[in-house]
């Protein structure tokens, strides 16, 4: 079984901090992907990464970076996070150009105040 | 603009009868098509998928129709249990793209005892 694991399932931060996001998938996958949801909203894509160092721009990637500097570790870093970016944050991952079928994280509820 | 739409927001069944979520997409460039399934305070998890080749894809209680000249596709779950009620996303590859997939907001399904 595909395993995806996200560091905190609950993080409440203060506005101005730095906050890391770490995922961990265990399938030697090329591609992860990091997502927020938010009510009426759906899932939007934030970055996602196709190689190690390799990124790409999702639809919302203002007020986020990524790292990836192993194959089965996908960080998300808020530089400095602000109300605004309380939601809830999913990660995944997949093997590609197979059926293109992402394996999610349990996800990370995120609470900045 | 929204690429991908999922028109109810939600959806009400009574146990056993048919279920049938609705998904439509702007892009006849789009070459594969997914559901997700997900539960509170869970990540998604993967359902169904179909080939832009095909037109219907079959497992078990779950059926996907996709209409490409209408540009629709729909999930049909018969009959619906109780446990199916959560929030169904569909979810599309742009054909020759990378493997970035684009979301619908969501239906939140019901399934009444």
């Amino acid at each position: 079984d595909v395993k995806v694991t996200q560091s905190s399932r609950y993080l409440v931060k203060r506005t101005g901090e730095k906050v890391f996001l770490e995922c961990v998938q265990d399938m030697d996958h090329e591609n992860m992907f990091w997502y927020r949801q938010d009510p009426g909203l759906g899932l939007r894509l934030i970055y996602f990464s196709y190689d190690v160092k390799m990124k790409e721009k999702g639809d919302i990637p203002e007020g986020y970076s990524v790292s990836r500097e192993k194959k089965e570790r996908f960080s998300l870093i808020l530089e400095s996070a602000s109300t605004n970016q309380t939601s809830m944050y999913l990660c995944a991952s997949s093997f590609g150009s197979v059926n293109y079928e992402q394996y999610f994280g349990p996800g990370t509820r995120l609470t900045v105040t | 603009d929204q690429q991908v739409k999922q028109n109810s927001p939600s959806l009400s069944v009574q146990e056993g009868r048919i279920s049938i979520l609705n998904c439509d997409y702007t892009n006849s460039m789009f070459d594969y098509f997914l559901w997700y399934k997900k539960y509170p305070a869970e990540g998604p998890t993967f359902l169904i998928s179909i080939s832009s080749i095909k037109d219907k894809n079959e497992d078990g209680r779950f059926t996907v129709f996709l209409n490409k000249s209408a540009k629709h596709l729909s999930l049909h779950i018969v009959p619906s249990q109780p446990g199916d009620s959560a929030v169904y996303f569909c979810a599309v590859r742009f054909q020759g793209g990378s493997e970035k997939l684009v979301f619908g907001k969501g239906t939140k399904l019901t399934v009444n005892p």
